[in-house]
C-alpha cells in the first residue's frame, strides 16, 4: 500500500537557519505529492505541491522537488523565520474511483527561535 | 472564494447530547471529506462524499453520522459520543475529476470537540 515517511521531530532552529525536512514515499503509479502546514490551533493549509516527476513546488520561500528515482519530496527553506513555527505534513494523493485519498506522514514539529 | 468554512469552532458536549458539525464550501468542489485529528497526529480519514453520495466510510462508529444535503454543505451528526472522541474534526473538499483534480484537498479550520 501507499505510505509516507517523514523525518522525526521535533526540529528546533534559530531564525535565518537553513531548513530541511525529509520525506520519502512508497506508492503505486504516479501519485501527487504535497506539503501541508498546520499552525497552532488551526486547520491544514496547502504549502506546496508537485504532480509529476521532477516538478518543483514552491511557496513562501519553501521548495520541494518530486524525485521519482529516490521516491523523495524533501522540504527546504533557505532562511526560516519565527513565523514558520508549525507542524509540517508530507502527503501523497491517490485518485480513487470517488474523491482523492491523502496518505499523510506523521508530521514534523518545527520551532524557530529568535 | 477558496475557503472551507466550519462551524462551530469549539464544541463541548456530554455523552448523552446530540450535536452537529457543519461545513460549507463554495468552490464548486464535488468531493467533500471528514477527517479526525488527535493531538500531535496526522488527520485520519472518516468519510468521503462524491457528488452528494457517500463513497467512503472508514469503518467509523455509528455514533458519527454524516450527511451531505447539497453539493456545498456537509454535516456530521454526533450522538452518544465517548470522551475518546474528543479531537479536532476537519472538513475538506476537492475537485472530483481530472484534469482539474490534482488530488489536492482544501481544509477548513476545524471544529475542536470536547466530550465530557
Amino acid at each position: 500500500g501507499n505510505s509516507v515517511t517523514q523525518m522525526e521531530g521535533p526540529v528546533t532552529l534559530s531564525e535565518e537557519a537553513f531548513l530541511t525536512i525529509n520525506c520519502t514515499y512508497t506508492a503505486t503509479g504516479y501519485p501527487s505529492l504535497f506539503w501541508y502546514v498546520q499552525y497552532p490551533g488551526e486547520g491544514l493549509q496547502l504549502l506546496l505541491k508537485a504532480t509529476k516527476a521532477d516538478d518543483k513546488g514552491s511557496n513562501k520561500g519553501f521548495e520541494a522537488t518530486y524525485r521519482k528515482e529516490t521516491t523523495s519530496f524533501h522540504l527546504e527553506k533557505g532562511s526560516v523565520q519565527v513565523s514558520d513555527s508549525a507542524v509540517y505534513f508530507c502527503a501523497l494523493s491517490r485518485r480513487e474511483t470517488s474523491g482523492s485519498r491523502l496518505t499523510f506522514g506523521e508530521g514534523t514539529q518545527l520551532t524557530v527561535n529568535p | 472564494d477558496t475557503e472551507v468554512t466550519q462551524t462551530p469552532k469549539h464544541l463541548v458536549m456530554g455523552m448523552t447530547n446530540k450535536k452537529s458539525l457543519k461545513c460549507e464550501q463554495h468552490m464548486g468542489h464535488r468531493a467533500m471529506y471528514w477527517y479526525k485529528q488527535k493531538a500531535k497526529k496526522p488527520p485520519e480519514l472518516m468519510f468521503v462524499y462524491s457528488y452528494e453520495k457517500l463513497s467512503i466510510n472508514e469503518s467509523v462508529p455509528s455514533r458519527f453520522s454524516p450527511e451531505c444535503p447539497n453539493s456545498s454543505l456537509l454535516n456530521l451528526h454526533l450522538h452518544a459520543l465517548q470522551p475518546e472522541d474528543s479531537a479536532l474534526y476537519l472538513c475538506a473538499s476537492s475537485q472530483e475529476l481530472p484534469p482539474a483534480s490534482t488530488g489536492e484537498l482544501f481544509f477548513g479550520e476545524g471544529s475542536r470537540l470536547t466530550v465530557l
